[in-house]
């Protein structure tokens, strides 16, 4: 099955410092990478995703890279706030055939410090 | 309102006594999941369902049922609960085009926090 290895598992940066976190997958049939925010006590939520068929999708501060030849995707946050502090999990799925799980990360704490 | 919705959110139990999370949705949406979370683990998915009468064990299915008789709900079943069985429970749904085999974003229920003694 389908396997997903998240780094790091924490990440402290400065306030306006950019953020990356990298994810891997062993399915290279997969073709859909979420990535999804979870806030202490909170329910994820899914901040930005990707298609096998595109290689960059941006929206605001907020990236995501997939290098599909070398089965990895990046999440790419830029100008880091406060609030951006949350759990991240990506996560990937291969939609076809009998099979449509969803695999996940086990998810990046980052921290932005004031 | 479009949302996802689980009871109950908090619920302790004692090994063996069955018990059931609801989960229902009005969003119309074809694919439904559950999944569990533990600390270090990340959420890893127990059972999905593409439509009514249809479900397919995720990665961790041992010791839970489910099932889809309606679109909107998509009850997990735990016939015999055991203490490993302690941990936080998410519903979750989304949209599932068949002309092109793809799965879209998942919107997740609230959480149901499960104690199991």
């Amino acid at each position: 099955g389908e396997n997903v290895e998240q780094h790091p598992s924490t990440l402290s940066v400065q306030e306006g410092d950019s953020a990356v976190i990298k994810c891997t997958y062993s399915d290279s049939a997969s073709n859909y990478f979420p990535w999804y925010k979870q806030e202490l006590g909170k329910r994820p939520q899914l901040i930005i995703d990707i298609r096998s068929n595109v290689g960059e999708k941006k929206d605001q501060r907020i990236a995501v890279t997939l290098n599909k030849t070398a089965k990895h995707f990046s999440l790419h946050i830029t100008e880091t706030q406060p609030e951006d502090s949350a759990v991240y999990f990506c996560a990937s799925t291969h939609s076809g055939g009998s099979n449509y799980k969803l695999t996940f990360g086990k998810g990046t704490l980052l921290t932005v410090n004031p | 309102e479009a949302q996802v919705t689980q009871n109950p959110r908090y619920l302790i139990t004692v090994t063996g006594k069955k018990l059931t999370v609801t989960c229902s949705q009005n969003m119309n949406h074809e694919y439904m999941s559950w999944y569990r979370q533990d600390p270090g683990l990340g959420l890893r998915q127990i059972y999905y369902s593409m439509n009514v009468e249809v479900t397919d064990k995720g990665d961790v299915p041992e010791g839970y049922k489910v099932s889809r008789k309606e679109k909107r709900n998509f009850p997990l079943i735990l016939e015999s609960p055991s203490p490993n069985q302690t941990s936080l429970y998410f519903c979750a749904s989304s949209l599932y085009d068949s002309r092109d085999s793809q799965v879209d974003t998942q919107y997740f229920g609230p959480g149901t926090r499960l104690t199991v003694l």
